[in-house]
């Protein structure tokens, strides 16, 4: 089955440090997703994009993230300036259709010292 | 959003069925129903999703109310291996935001 990568699997950043998490969605794939989980709470709704623009956003996502797809196969969150409670599980996800099933990487685990 | 509600926890012996419960009385038209589950240390998976009728895959089936507001993924054997957490979301024609709940955690006994 085709698999959504994510890299790196761990990032260790220092507080105010920029970040960015990459994605590699499956090749078909219409729609794009970042979430992210802290350690023993529910997976969090960052952003969904489709069609090269963002198509929704949490409260979570504010003015110090941002989202790209800058080549047509990479797809990107960075985070400007990291706070400790940033630390988290980000999971990308992709999407061919708005009602298919989702497909979501890995994740990397984001550690903000 | 449309919200569901699960049970925080259910348990199950090997080998026996396994009904999880949904409830998502503010379901729209659109909104299809999907299953997710997380294993530990792992991103969520996909189990299994319908919109009126009942599904069927290699993993699971999907019972789904007939007036769409509720709705039971059932294992049909349950293995040590199904032991996760499992999420039930609504998802919109459209794609755009959602939203994972609590989920259920399941734990399987030997």
């Amino acid at each position: 089955e085709p698999e959504v990568t994510q890299t790196p699997s761990h990032q260790v950043t220092q507080m105010g440090q920029e970040v960015i998490l990459r994605c590699v969605p499956i090749s078909n794939h219409l729609y794009f997703y970042w979430y992210r989980q802290i350690l023993g709470q529910k997976v969090e709704f960052l952003v969904s994009f489709y069609n090269n623009e963002i198509s929704e956003k949490s409260e979570i996502f504010d003015d110090q993230f941002s989202v790209e797809r800058p080549d047509g196969s990479n797809f990107t969150l960075k985070i400007r300036s990291t706070k400790l409670e940033d630390s988290a599980m980000y999971f990308c996800a992709s999407q061919r259709r708005g009602n298919e099933k989702l497909f979501f990487g890995s994740g990397t685990q984001l550690s903000v010292l | 959003d449309a919200k569901t509600t699960q049970p925080n926890s259910m348990e199950s012996n090997e080998e026996e069925p396994v009904h999880l419960p949904c409830n998502h009385s503010t379901i729209s038209g659109t909104d299809y129903i999907h299953w997710y589950r997380q294993l530990p240390s792992q991103g969520p998976e996909y189990v299994i999703h319908g919109l009126t009728s009942n599904v069927n895959n290699r993993m699971a089936s999907l019972a789904i109310a007939e007036d769409r507001k509720s709705s039971t993924l059932i294992l049909h054997r349950a293995t040590l291996r199904d032991a996760a957490v499992y999420y039930c979301i609504l998802i919109e024609t459209s794609g755009s935001r959602l939203t994972f709940g609590e989920g259920t955690q399941l734990t399987v006994n030997p």
